[in-house]
This record gives C-alpha cells, structure tokens and sequence, in this order.
C-alpha cells in the first residue's frame, strides 16, 4: 500500500502526559499537511511542511503543539502536558502540489 | 482569508433519489474547491475538484459539482443514490495558485440513504 500512514491509529493518555503521532506520506509527495478534527466537525488546518521547511504553523493550537519533518520524509506531532479538550482525530496529509491532498487514517487521541 | 458553509448538517434521500449536498464559499482570491467523503472512522477520500477550466466537474462514484462564481456555490450532486453513499460529506476551500495554504473545510453534511 502506498498510500499515507498514520501511527498510532488510536492512543490513550492521561492529562498532562506528552504524546507524540507518526505521519508517513505518499513517498513522492513534498508537501505534507496536519490536521485536527473534532466530534461533528470538520478538520481543521495546523500546519504545513514543503519538504523539510515547516512553512506554516501559526495556526497550531498553542505552544504545546509542535510538528518536524527533518529529512523531509515522514513527520511527527507533538502535543506537551496534554488537556482533555486535545482529544480529536489527528489527520496528516501530503499532496505533490496543493491541487490534491490525500489524507492518511488518523490517529485518534483521547485524553483521561 | 476563506470560508466554507455547509447547509444542512443532515441530509436524507431515499435510494435511488437525486442527492443535493450544498456548499457556500468565502474568498479573497479565485478559490480551488473540493468534495472528499468520510467514512465512519476513516481518513477523508477525495470524490472531486475544481482548480481551473469547466466549471463542472465529475468525480468519482457518480458524483459531480459546479462551481458558480456569481454565487459563490460548489453544491455537490449524484443522480441517483446508492445505500454505499451514506457517509459524511465535507467541501473544502484554499487558495488558488500552489500557494502555501492548508485546506478550510466546511463542518461536513451527514448523509443518510433511506431504503
């Protein structure tokens, strides 16, 4: 399957623990892409790498959230201290060019 | 800066019925527009887009959209719907343009197919 990987699929913390999520994108895609999405919502952007370069984040949620990509291969997601109101679906994406993103599966974090 | 509305966030037909799911936009600059479809605890799968050229667009599935300038619409559409089509439907905007923009989605439309 060459399609975008996620890991963890599903993660369960206690508040005030750090977690950290795996993205693997499409292996000829640049741009790769984190997202969040909430019960009944839709996703909602964090931040964006072009290769190694993260070329956006300030719409990550606060500065416990932090995101690398340092090869310019796959990325992680960090979340510090978590808080019950982080619990969500985490999507990643990668594209080739931004006409197309594909999603990977999610990973799905509750936080006790 | 863009936005999306999504009208209505439920959405039932009968099968065989002609599916309507409606999407209203909001942006500063021509948009690139797109349909992808959830299923219950999976990632999103694009169904279509509009970047440049025909305004309407076919996708996968039997699906299709047309994007109206005048009335800053992108409503989604399928003849004829088939119970494998019961899902959640998200529309999403960015910028035109290969610029540095992730994706604004709109809160998504849940649609229910009735026997």
């Amino acid at each position: 399957d060459t399609g975008v990987s996620q890991d963890p699929r599903h993660k369960i913390t206690k508040r005030g623990q750090n977690v950290t999520f795996r993205c693997d994108p499409i292996s000829e895609h640049n741009r790769l892409y984190w997202y969040r999405q909430t019960l009944g919502q839709g996703p909602e952007f964090l931040t964006y790498f072009q290769n190694e370069a993260q070329l956006e984040k300030s719409r990550l949620l606060s500065d416990r959230f932090s995101a690398e990509r340092p090869k310019g291969s796959f990325s992680t997601l960090e979340i510090q201290r978590t808080e019950q109101g982080d619990s969500a679906m985490y999507l990643c994406a990668s594209s080739f060019t931004n006409n197309e993103q594909f999603f990977g599966p999610g990973t799905r974090l509750t936080v006790l | 800066a863009q936005s999306v509305t999504q009208l209505g966030s439920h959405v039932s037909v009968s099968e065989g019925a002609l599916v309507l799911l409606r999407c209203n936009y909001s942006s500063s600059v021509p948009p690139y527009l797109f349909w992808y479809v959830q299923y219950p605890n999976q990632g999103l799968q694009l169904l279509l887009k509009y970047t440049t050229g025909a305004t309407l667009v076919k996708g996968i599935n039997g699906f299709e959209a047309e994007f109206k300038k005048s009335e800053t619409s992108f409503h989604l559409t399928k003849p004829s719907a088939h119970m494998s089509d019961a899902a959640e439907y998200f529309c999403a905007v960015t910028l035109g343009g290969g610029g540095a923009d992730g994706l604004t989605f709109g809160k998504g439309t849940h649609l229910i197919i009735q026997p």
